[in-house]
């Protein structure tokens, strides 16, 4: 079975433009989460969404980020007008149910440039 | 602002020696988690914790959970140059089941 797949793993953007990271869950998951982690630092949560619905943002930055979990296809976490500060790696987790194991993607390390 | 504070922040230790790791803060949590992560990959869930005293062992790693489950230590007897990693710490709280508190982690290298 493939696991939690992100993807660009890398993605390079000028200050100003738009970063999208897709994250396809386990097969049979329907919860996603995300989280952002800077050198040196813990992971912080951002956002936890079940399929079509954002269960809680109260990690994510109010202005240019936005997630979704589409009924087909995969989750995306979008940055608008990216500055040097979103410079981090994005991790994306799945789990089956709320409460139950978590699995991590590789994540996708994003340089604003 | 609850916190997990992991020590130590890096630890550089010969083949053979045992280590241990800590994982406290002045929170309860529901559940306490250790990972590893390798440098480019996403964290690999070890093992998780959820009694306090509670203490569980996967080959040559154990993990406990505080008494108070405040707490976790990871213990690696006979390191080997394959324990090299990012060592973190996650807890959720009373009030998330699901939302994940990160530690800073512990940067371990075993030298051959």
């Amino acid at each position: 079975n493939a696991g939690v797949m992100q993807n660009p793993r890398h993605l390079v953007r000028r200050r100003g433009q738009e970063a999208r990271l897709r994250c396809s869950p386990v097969k049979g998951h329907s919860h996603v989460y995300w989280y952002r982690q800077l050198p040196e630092e813990g992971l912080k949560f951002m956002v936890y969404l079940q399929k079509e619905n954002i269960i809680d943002e109260s990690g994510m930055p109010k202005e240019r980020f936005s997630a979704e979990f589409p009924k087909e296809g995969p989750s995306i976490l979008r940055i608008q007008q990216v500055v040097r500060g979103d410079s981090a790696a994005y991790f994306c987790a799945s789990s089956q149910n709320r409460n139950t194991e978590a699995f991590f993607g590789q994540g996708t390390r994003l340089t604003v440039v | 602002t609850q916190l997990l504070e992991q020590s130590p922040q890096f630890l550089s230790i010969q083949e053979g020696e045992n280590l241990t790791v800590y994982c406290n803060s002045s929170s309860v949590f529901s559940s306490l988690q250790w990972y590893r992560q390798e440098p480019g990959e996403g964290p690999v869930l070890l093992v998780t914790v959820v009694t306090g005293g509670e203490v569980k062992k996967l080959k040559r790693l154990t993990f406990q959970f505080g008494d108070a489950r405040k707490d976790s230590s990871l213990h690696i007897t006979a390191a080997q140059p394959g324990d090299t990693g990012l060592y973190l710490c996650a807890a959720t709280t009373p009030d998330s089941n699901y939302q994940l508190i990160w530690g800073a982690g512990t940067k371990l290298i075993i030298k051959p």
